[in-house]
């Protein structure tokens, strides 16, 4: 079965850092793009960067560039996308999702609820 | 940066009846366009890519038309399970996305 499994929630303080990830499994993991989605509570999807695994090209919306860290560790099937220092306004869920034909993003991971708070 | 306007922001229908969401886009995209269910507690769902094509195991209540900055998703009988929100996706020629703000179908 193709899927993705992302880490679990996580609860962090402002300033804090902090990295979530998401492994992919039952396909070849260096041949698909892997994209981040940002939901914030109530609210619609945002798309946040891409990353192709395989040699670790790596694009970023203009609303996240320097905001967050995409990366990838292929040897583990495994993304990532990372926070050096989280505000508030990060508190939201986020999705990683399996880019098929270059155009949509076919499997999704179940989701990794963020939420900062002092 | 390509922004996707999606209409209207919310369709109350009842089941059984037709659906048609629109999503125009701010510059062409060509076909590079998506749309997703996503029903509360849940992950989106990819429904239609390239503008017209069913993804494996959607209903073929489910189509999609459009080309260019104009673009239509057409839910011709709504099931029950149906009713959720709907987005619309674009890719752009640099591999960057973006998503327009959603159709909320609700149960009139």
């Amino acid at each position: 079965e193709v899927q993705l499994v992302q880490s679990g929630a996580e609860v962090k303080k402002p300033g804090e850092s902090l990295k979530i990830s998401c492994k992919g499994s039952g396909y070849s993991f260096t041949s698909y793009w892997i994209g981040w989605v940002r939901q914030m509570p109530g609210k619609g999807l945002e798309w946040m960067g891409i990353i192709y695994p395989g040699d670790s090209d790596t694009r970023y919306s203009p609303s996240f560039q320097g905001q967050v860290t995409i990366s990838a560790d292929k040897s583990i099937s495994t993304a990532y996308l990372q926070w050096s220092s989280l505000k508030a306004s990060d508190t939201a869920m986020y999705y990683c999702a399996r880019l098929a034909a270059q155009i949509a993003f076919d499997i999704w991971g179940q989701g990794t609820m963020v939420t900062v708070s002092s | 940066e390509i922004v996707l306007t999606q209409s209207p922001a919310t369709l109350s229908l009842s089941p059984g009846e037709r659906a048609t969401l629109s999503c125009r886009a701010s510059q062409s995209v060509s076909s590079y366009l998506a749309w997703y269910q996503q029903k509360p507690g849940q992950a989106p769902r990819l429904l239609i890519y390239d503008a017209s094509n069913r993804a494996t195991g959607i209903p073929a209540r489910f189509s999609g038309s459009g080309s260019g900055t104009d673009f239509t998703l057409t839910i011709s009988s709504l099931e029950p399970e149906d009713f959720a929100v709907y987005y619309c996706q674009q890719r752009s020629n640099w591999l960057l996305f973006t998503f327009g703000p959603g159709t909320k179908v609700d149960i009139k």
